[in-house]
């Protein structure tokens, strides 16, 4: 059974502080996605990657980085949290080799930034 | 801009009845349209998705449209089911596997 999982479901941060959001894939898919979801507003693309270090921006990248070190995991880092920060997080992957567009989503991560 | 808090439209049934949500698209160059569905406290889950060459697919209990013309796709659920209440997004892509676009959304509510 595929899994995507996302090491957090709640989130407590203060205004300024570091944050790491956390996603590992166990289906051994190239590529990896951070969306943030908000109400009406659907789930927007932060950041995706394709391969191994690599990153490309998606909609909304402000303020938002990636790493990439390992083909599994895939983490979203807010440098200095703001509250316009506070969000739904979902991370998704997909197989890039065999095609199709089925991502596969993690459970999600509920951020609140104080 | 943003808007925190904005209404998600919300479509309300009875059980049994067919359902259809609908979803309207701008980019004329997407190769793909999926629907996913998003139960409470889970992620998305891939439903169905339609090539843009095709006007009609179906799946098991649902099927998707595809009108080109007005870009403008549906899903329907046949013979809804208190398991269908959910938020349904609908979502395009230029390439397969390539980034998705959502759409806002739609809550589908079930009565019994």
């Amino acid at each position: 059974d595929v899994k995507v999982t996302q090491s957090s479901r709640y989130l407590v941060k203060r205004t300024g502080e570091k944050v790491f959001l956390e996603c590992v894939q166990d289906m051994d898919h190239e590529n990896m996605f951070w969306y943030r979801q908000d109400p009406g507003l659907g789930l927007r693309l932060i950041y995706f990657s394709y391969d191994v270090k690599m990153k490309e921006k998606g909609d909304i990248p402000e303020g938002y980085s990636v790493s990439r070190e390992k083909k599994e995991r895939f983490s979203l880092i807010l440098e200095s949290a703001s509250t316009n920060q506070t969000s739904m997080y979902l991370c998704a992957s997909h197989d890039g080799q065999t095609g199709g567009t089925e991502a596969f989503f993690g459970q999600g991560t509920r951020l609140t930034v104080v | 801009g943003e808007s925190v808090g904005l209404h998600l439209p919300t479509l309300s049934v009875q059980e049994g009845d067919n359902s259809i949500i609908n979803c309207a698209y701008s980019n004329s160059a997407s190769d793909y349209f999926i629907w996913y569905k998003q139960e409470s406290g889970k992620g998305p889950q891939f439903i169905i998705d339609i090539r843009s060459n095709m006007d009609k697919r179906q799946g098991q209990r649902v099927t998707v449209l595809l009108n080109k013309t007005v870009k403008h796709l549906s899903l329907q659920i046949a013979a809804t089911q208190p398991g269908d209440s959910a938020v349904y997004f609908c979502a395009e892509t230029h390439n397969a596997g390539n980034m998705l676009t959502f759409g806002g959304g739609t809550r589908l509510m079930v009565k019994p």
